[in-house]
């Protein structure tokens, strides 16, 4: 039962161009929803998050996009750098007290020169 | 660098062993987790500590699966007589706050089971 689902498993994008990164879930009780980027090697980083009254959040470069009726968020990197090349998870939790994160399977993301 | 610590960062055993994980949180971090992560999956929620006390365990931790964290600073994840399925990456975070915090991962153990 995945509950957080990264349909694409990578991306290539030229550099300078929108990186946009979709995630979907299907649990009606999550609220708070994270983008974590993860190097090789490395663990997870935190990068964005969204609480569920919001529709959107920016921070420099990355903006998520939370469509609560559609279960949806995306997360938009622009201008795509090459630094940008990771492993990107998008992440959800609720609100009953669950201290849980619970991630997607994660989608590469190439930034081509 | 006060981040999250892991030891070891490999570790190679054969089936049926024991092996003990370590992790030292950022030290004024009061809740530490334990996530498991196989190759193409995100991470998934093993157990959950705030302090010493464990307060969540996912079904996904199996009998052969303990973890402790006496005096609430680090934590030991030992998993007994290890199985081939056992083989995964395995992160440890904390964070000073509930699940809705950001949390910060250490590198991880590989482990790999022959």
């Amino acid at each position: 039962d995945q509950q957080v689902k990264q349909n694409s498993p990578s991306l290539s994008v030229q550099e300078g161009r929108i990186s946009i990164l979709n995630c979907d879930y299907t649990n009606s009780m999550f609220d708070y929803f994270l983008w974590y980027k993860k190097y090789p090697a490395e663990g997870p980083t935190f990068l964005i998050s969204i609480s569920s009254i919001k529709d959107k959040n920016e921070d420099g470069r990355f903006t998520v996009f939370l469509n609560k009726s559609a279960k949806h968020l995306s997360l938009h990197i622009v201008p795509s750098q090459p630094g940008d090349s990771a492993v990107y998870f998008c992440a959800a939790s609720g609100r009953e007290g669950a201290q849980k994160l619970v991630f997607g399977q994660g989608t590469r993301l190439t930034i081509n020169p | 660098d006060t981040g999250v610590s892991q030891d070891p960062r490999h570790k190679i055993t054969k089936r049926g062993q024991n092996v003990t994980f370590r992790c030292d949180p950022i030290s004024e971090h009061n809740r530490l987790y334990w996530y498991r992560q196989t190759l193409g999956q995100g991470p998934e929620f093993l157990t959950y500590f705030q302090n010493e006390a464990q307060l969540e365990k996912s079904r996904l931790l199996s009998d052969r699966f303990s973890a402790e964290r006496p005096k609430g600073s680090f934590s030991t994840l030992e998993i007994q007589r290890t199985e081939q399925g056992d083989s995964a990456m395995y992160l440890c975070a904390s964070s000073s706050r509930g699940g809705n915090e950001k949390l910060f991962f250490g590198s991880g153990t590989q482990l790999s089971v022959l």
